[in-house]
């Protein structure tokens, strides 16, 4: 069965730091990939998505990721985190296959100014 | 502008008295789905709809139902609410394919006493 696991629960961070959330799937055929963040009381926004071309892609708000297929990973970087960042953050997957997207249980970001 | 409405934002009841929370989406999408996110669990697909008339069970759709007979509306019903089911709930659209990621409500926090 597909599934996405996101390897941090919660992360703290100071202002300025750099981050790098990570984001595992399992599924053996075409992926598209999807961060979205969720901030404090509102609902989930795409933040980027990777359907193919370029592994490295830019999103809003500074954010990218980076598809590696050899191992099955869409990490999320940012350099320079601002406390406006704080926020849920989720990895997801949809197959090619059909329109079943998976979310990942989401990683609590917490930017301490 | 383009979104899905989600009514009502916040719902507090009792158990056993049935509940429609309404989602409604303006963008021609095929897709429809419901999500509940609970702490801990991330989201979880209750139940989706790929077209009108067609719907389908998610991980957990016990305790709900769906209809699809409109384009644009996608009911979620309680028949008979239970505490458990206390949560935040999300309705969500998307084209088939998936060219542009899903598009979320705002939410409704449902609490059952």
């Amino acid at each position: 069965a597909q599934s996405v696991s996101q390897h941090n629960h919660h992360v703290i961070l100071s202002e300025a730091a750099s981050l790098e959330l990570g984001c595992n799937y399992s599924y053996g055929g075409t992926v598209n990939l999807f961060w979205y963040v969720q901030y404090p009381g509102q609902h989930l926004q795409l933040l980027l998505k990777y359907f193919s071309g370029d592994p490295l892609v830019k999103g809003i708000k500074g954010f990218e990721a980076e598809f590696i297929k050899s191992k099955f990973s869409f990490n999320l970087r940012k350099p320079s985190v601002q406390w406006s960042d704080t926020a849920e953050y989720f990895c997801a997957v949809i197959s090619n296959r059909d329109d079943k997207i998976i979310f990942g249980k989401g990683t609590r970001l917490h930017i301490l100014p | 502008e383009a979104q899905v409405t989600q009514n009502p934002r916040y719902l507090i009841t009792v158990t056993g008295k049935k509940l429609t929370v309404t989602c409604s989406q303006n963008m021609n999408h095929e897709y429809m789905s419901w999500y509940r996110q609970d702490p801990g669990l991330g989201l979880r697909q209750i139940y989706y709809s790929m077209n009108v008339e067609v719907t389908d069970k998610g991980d957990v759709p016990e305790g709900y139902k769906v209809s699809r007979k409109e384009k644009r509306n996608f009911p979620l019903i309680l028949e008979s609410p239970s505490p458990n089911q206390t949560s935040l709930y999300f309705c969500a659209s998307s084209l088939r394919g998936q060219g542009g990621g899903y598009t979320f409500g705002s939410g409704t926090r449902l609490t059952v006493v």
